[in-house]
């Protein structure tokens, strides 16, 4: 079984501010890793992807994120954020890329002026 | 870009209706899921199908059936509706794995069901 552990149920941080969101998994197979994001009153939009390869993924709107698998974590971060970014963040694990995923219980960001 | 559509953005149905929750995607995806999500407790998994006529048990299935007679819909049906199936259901897609390299999953809008 898998299970995927978001320690943050809501993250408030002034703009411009870096922000981490920690996401922790456990799971007995080799696992894929993604951050999805939900906006308002929207459903949910891949952010980025860990399939295999580097450790430290990129999205194209200034996101990354670095698996670990010694300490099984996929952390998502951003060295400033905007007040675009507010958003709820979701965390899922999947035994391959198209397969049905397990998520955590989100995380939901809120960026001050 | 790939396109999930779920047919409504809000549902208000009565206790004891059978309810139908639709899902079209238009990128030839053999993969189909329902999820519900609730606060707190992030995204559930109730049914996913994996081809035509085929349908699996998500971690949260009971009071609820799916249906997948052709390759671009998977409906969702509440057979008989109860409040504690008030939620959003997001429907998803992808493609099996190996077929492509963008296989991860995209997803509908939503459907907001209320159940009085």
């Amino acid at each position: 079984a898998q299970s995927v552990t978001q320690l943050d149920s809501q993250v408030p941080v002034f703009e411009e501010a870096p922000v981490e969101l920690r996401c922790n998994y456990s799971s007995s197979v080799s696992v894929y890793l993604f951050w999805y994001v939900q906006y308002p009153n929207q459903g949910l939009q891949l952010l980025l992807k860990y399939l295999s390869g580097s450790t430290l993924v990129e999205s194209i709107n200034g996101f990354e994120a670095e698996f670990n698998k010694s300490q099984t974590s996929f952390h998502l971060r951003k060295p400033s954020v905007h007040i675009s970014d507010t958003a709820e963040y979701f965390c899922a694990v999947g035994k391959s890329s198209g397969d049905k995923l397990t998520f955590g219980t989100g995380t939901r960001l809120a960026v001050r002026p | 870009d790939v396109k999930v559509t779920q047919s409504s953005r809000y549902l208000v149905k009565r206790t004891g209706e059978k309810v139908f929750l639709e899902c079209v995607q238009d990128m030839d995806h053999e993969n189909m899921f329902w999820y519900r999500q609730d606060p707190g407790l992030g995204l559930r998994l109730i049914y996913f199908s994996y081809d035509v006529k085929m349908k699996e048990k998500g971690d949260i299935p009971e009071g609820y059936s799916v249906s997948r007679e052709k390759k671009e819909r998977f409906s969702l049906i509440l057979e008989s509706a109860s409040t504690n199936q008030t939620s959003m259901y997001l429907c998803a897609s992808s493609l099996r794995t190996g077929r492509g390299v963008n296989t991860e999953a995209f997803f509908g809008q939503g459907t907001r069901l209320t159940v009085v």
